[in-house]
């Protein structure tokens, strides 16, 4: 199985910083990989597919870069709707994996 | 606009079976791929399930084998997740999602069911 390590697991952040999160895959995943917002009680969203590619809708604040094994979203200027937890997942190969998640609280 | 709405989700005691169902709405059902997705509280996301659009090719987390079976209906554009021999650690949020075209990634997400899994 692929494993997905987040780093960091949390972090503090003040609205209209630079947030940049890592997520990094045990074995090579190309570019097989999104990243989905998730607020409290509320079902997860998706943000960017295929490392860099950002989903409809979604505002350009949000970027993603990455192959192989080391990815990151940054989100370029943070505002109070972005405080949520962020999950990368890869879709190279089954099982279909996540990581722990990075939680981005306000500072 | 996409909608995907689940039920069934409730109490069942340790070895029980429940169905969950996802009723979904705004695209053509019968084209996409779909998943279930857990939540345990407090914990991160897991992929349980996922079935082709035809319905004859299904693929599953190994906690599950055995247990868990993913179906549908596209007739009815619905989903099942029917889960037996359930264990305290399948207690968790599950979530219906579709598949984003030429990927494995989640699409659109449903808001959940939650399944407890308790004596």
């Amino acid at each position: 199985d692929i494993q997905m390590t987040q780093s960091p697991s949390s972090l503090s952040a003040s609205v209209g910083d630079r947030v940049t999160i890592t997520c990094r895959a045990s074995q090579g995943i190309s570019i097989f990989l999104a990243w989905y917002q998730q607020k409290p009680g509320k079902a997860p969203k998706s943000l960017i597919y295929a490392a860099s590619s950002l989903q409809s809708g979604v505002p350009s604040k949000f970027s993603g870069s990455g192959s192989g094994t080391d990815f990151t979203l940054t989100i370029s200027s943070l505002q109070p709707e972005d405080f949520a937890t962020y999950y990368c997942q890869q879709y190279k190969s089954y099982p279909l994996t996540f990581g722990g998640g990075t939680k981005v609280e306000i500072k | 606009e996409v909608q995907l709405v689940e039920s069934g989700g409730g109490l069942v005691q340790p070895g029980g079976s429940l169905r969950l169902s996802c009723a979904a709405s705004g695209f053509t059902f019968s084209s996409y791929w779909m998943s279930w997705v857990r939540q345990a509280p407090g914990k991160g996301l897991e992929w349980v399930a996922n079935i082709n659009p035809d319905g004859n090719r299904e693929y599953y987390v190994d906690s599950v084998k055995g247990r868990f079976t993913i179906s549908r209906d596209n007739t009815k554009n619905s989903l099942y997740l029917q889960m037996n021999s359930l264990r305290p650690e399948d207690t968790a949020v599950y979530y219906c999602a579709n598949t984003k075209p030429n990927t494995v990634m989640f699409d659109y997400w449903g808001q959940g069911t939650l399944v407890t899994v308790s004596s």
